[in-house]
């Protein structure tokens, strides 16, 4: 089946520095979303992408769509301790109401 | 404003008994509905998605299976749960294609 490749898996940055992370398939989506899942909690949706190519921004969170429409990343500048958690990446699949999600990006932050 | 209701949050079964997880929306209609899995320390498996009243859509063959009895209303159940279906069970909606996700709470489901 369809697969979103996300990476890093995990990462240990000190507070105040930029984070970058991406997904990659092989699979042409619709729509790119980011996800952040804090423990026990479901998933918070950060930003959502519409467009081949398309740059939002949300605060400190940046996302981009892909111009293949295959990939997206997500940067987060200037990292805080309550960044931590899980990122996911989303892929709305052309013509179903599917979402397919990465493996998530566990981000851990030291102050 | 919409908001998405699950519950239990919390569950512990023995294996072989049955299970009913239900999900509610509020202030919208027809929405999209989703069952996710989420095993432990991994990425989140879509288990069904239902876009009406009675339409359920599986994703993977399983132990499972899920009803939409009302339009903002979906369930998901076992009638013998084994040891790996334990695991943290998301139910989300959506309110057209090409829209994101809100997920609910979730239900951490131990089965022993």
């Amino acid at each position: 089946g369809q697969q979103l490749n996300q990476s890093p898996q995990s990462m240990f940055i000190q507070e105040g520095e930029d984070v970058s992370m991406n997904c990659t398939s092989s699979s042409i989506f619709n729509t790119w979303l980011w996800y952040k899942q804090e423990p026990g909690e479901g998933p918070v949706l950060l930003i959502a992408l519409y467009k081949a190519g398309e740059l939002t921004s949300n605060g400190r969170l940046t996302a981009q769509f892909g111009i293949t429409r295959k990939d997206s990343f997500l940067n987060i500048s200037a990292s805080i301790p309550s960044d931590v958690g899980i990122y996911f990446c989303a892929g709305q699949l052309s013509g179903t109401y599917k979402y397919i999600f990465g493996t998530g990006t566990r981000l851990k932050v030291l102050a | 404003s919409q908001t998405i209701h699950q519950w239990p949050a919390t569950l512990v079964q023995p294996v072989g008994s049955p299970l009913s997880l239900e999900c509610t929306v509020e202030g919208t209609s027809n929405p999209n509905l989703y069952w996710y899995r989420q095993a432990a320390g991994r990425g989140l498996q879509l288990l069904f998605y239902s876009v009406g009243i009675g339409q359920i859509s599986s994703e993977v063959p399983q132990n499972l299976s899920a009803s939409r009895p009302q339009d903002r209303q979906f369930i998901l159940s076992s009638k013998k749960l084994l040891l790996s279906d334990s695991g943290f069970y998301l139910c989300a909606w959506s309110a057209d294609r090409g829209y994101g996700y809100t997920f609910g709470s979730g239900t951490r489901l131990t089965v022993v």
